[in-house]
Parts: C-alpha cells; sequence; structure tokens
C-alpha cells in the first residue's frame, strides 16, 4: 500500500457519460498530481494541485476537470465521455509544491468507456 | 520544455544476469531530478531510484543503480543479479524546476526475465 488511495479501481461506463474518480493523497502531502496512461500516449500529465488551489496544467481535454478539497483528497471529473478516454488514471501526491521528496502513486483508476 | 527519451525495444535478461535500461533527457533547467518506476502487469507504478541533478555520485537502491552521465544527459538504470520478479515496464521520468515540477516519462521499456 503506497498511502495514496483511489477509486474506484475500475469503472465502465457508455460514451457521453459522466464519471467521478477520487483521491486521497499520501498523509502530509499537499501536492496531487493527474496523470493519464493510454496505450497510445503513454503517460501524460493532467494537472497538479497544491493546497487546494491549481498549479500546473498539462494536457487536460476541456471536458475534464478537478479539484482539490480543504481536505486535500483531489476529484477527476471526465465528462462527455468518448472511446479514447478509456485509459489508466494515476493520481500520484508529494509532500511540497515542487516534489522536492519524489512521488508517490496510486494504484490507478482503470477507466472502459463503452 | 523537458523531454524523456527511452529508445529500446522489448528487453530480455537471462535470471540473476544484470541488465541496463537506457533513458536520456533534455531540458534546459539547471535543477532537476531523475527517476525511474517499475509498472508490473498488475498496473502499479512503483518507486525504484532518484537521482539528483546536484548529486555527485550515483544513486543506489539495493539491486538498482542509476549510471547517472550529466553531460550526455543520460540516466541508465541497471538491475543487478535480476529476478522473475523483475519482469515488467520500466519507465524513467524526470522533474525540473519550477513550473516544470511535474513528472515527464518516457514511453517505457518492457523488460523480460527468462529463467
Amino acid at each position: 500500500d503506497s498511502g495514496v488511495t483511489q477509486t474506484p479501481k475500475h469503472l465502465i461506463t457508455a460514451t457521453g457519460q459522466r464519471v467521478t474518480l477520487r483521491c486521497s493523497p499520501r498523509s502530509g502531502d499537499l501536492s496531487v498530481y493527474w496523470y493519464q496512461q493510454s496505450l497510445d500516449q503513454g503517460l501524460q500529465f493532467l494537472i497538479q494541485y497544491y493546497n487546494g488551489e491549481e498549479r500546473a496544467k498539462g494536457n487536460i481535454l476541456e471536458r475534464f476537470s478537478a479539484q482539490q478539497f480543504p481536505d486535500l483528497h483531489s476529484e477527476l471529473n471526465l465528462s462527455s465521455l468518448e472511446l479514447g478516454d478509456s485509459a489508466l488514471y494515476f493520481c500520484a501526491s508529494s509532500r511540497t509544491l515542487h516534489g522536492k521528496y519524489g512521488y508517490t502513486f496510486g494504484s490507478g483508476t482503470r477507466l472502459t468507456v463503452v | 520544455a523537458q523531454k524523456i527519451t527511452q529508445t529500446q525495444p522489448g528487453m530480455f535478461v537471462q535470471e540473476k544476469e544484470a541488465v541496463t535500461l537506457d533513458c536520456t533527457y533534455d531540458t534546459s533547467d539547471q535543477s532537476y531530478g531523475l527517476f525511474w518506476y517499475k509498472q508490473p502487469s498488475s498496473g502499479e507504478m512503483i518507486f525504484l531510484i532518484y537521482q539528483g541533478s546536484y548529486d555527485e555520485q550515483n544513486a543506489t537502491e539495493g539491486r538498482y543503480s542509476l549510471n547517472f552521465q550529466k553531460a550526455r544527459k543520460s540516466a541508465n538504470l541497471v538491475i543487478s543479479a535480476s529476478q522473475l520478479g523483475d519482469s515488467a515496464m520500466y519507465f524513467c521520468a524526470m522533474r525540473g524546476a519550477g513550473a516544470n515540477s511535474k513528472l515527464t516519462f518516457g514511453k517505457g521499456i518492457t523488460l523480460s526475465v527468462r529463467p
């Protein structure tokens, strides 16, 4: 157990639907990062939050949004889902803003859009 | 922009032998960090080893060592005494400075350990 908890582990949904992925960072970690891993694109950075504020944005589609709550857990919302959104979504956390002490990954949420 | 390049095709190694997985990187940051992660078939990302750009000595963690050649911008992972459980995908990643603090990953290398 890495200390980063992602739920659900698996999700199957239909095109056009909306889903929410949840991440609880390791205790004491203030930064949360979301990544998407697909066969064709590899591991792509989506977005980073630090202590509740958005700090960096990567290749995140407009249909996707995220937030970090006061208790530091984070949610990634994916809407108007398309087949191409099927991927493994990882959350990672770090103690500081700049990841000085490393990053811990959750076990991922495998999303299948049918 | 930061870039990680892993170009080796699937790698094969005999059990108990050593193997080197290649990684080259590109960045304009003076301060950066290099990471290796292992992803077994179960999917989780397991941290293996870290090398800071100002670290003078190569990092080691048990059977893992990182061959850091700063001038060549390479950060190769060496696994000694390979075990069957080492069969997995291996990712090299880097973290830059400031706004580049996110991890940028390479495409990964598949390692298969033969008994």
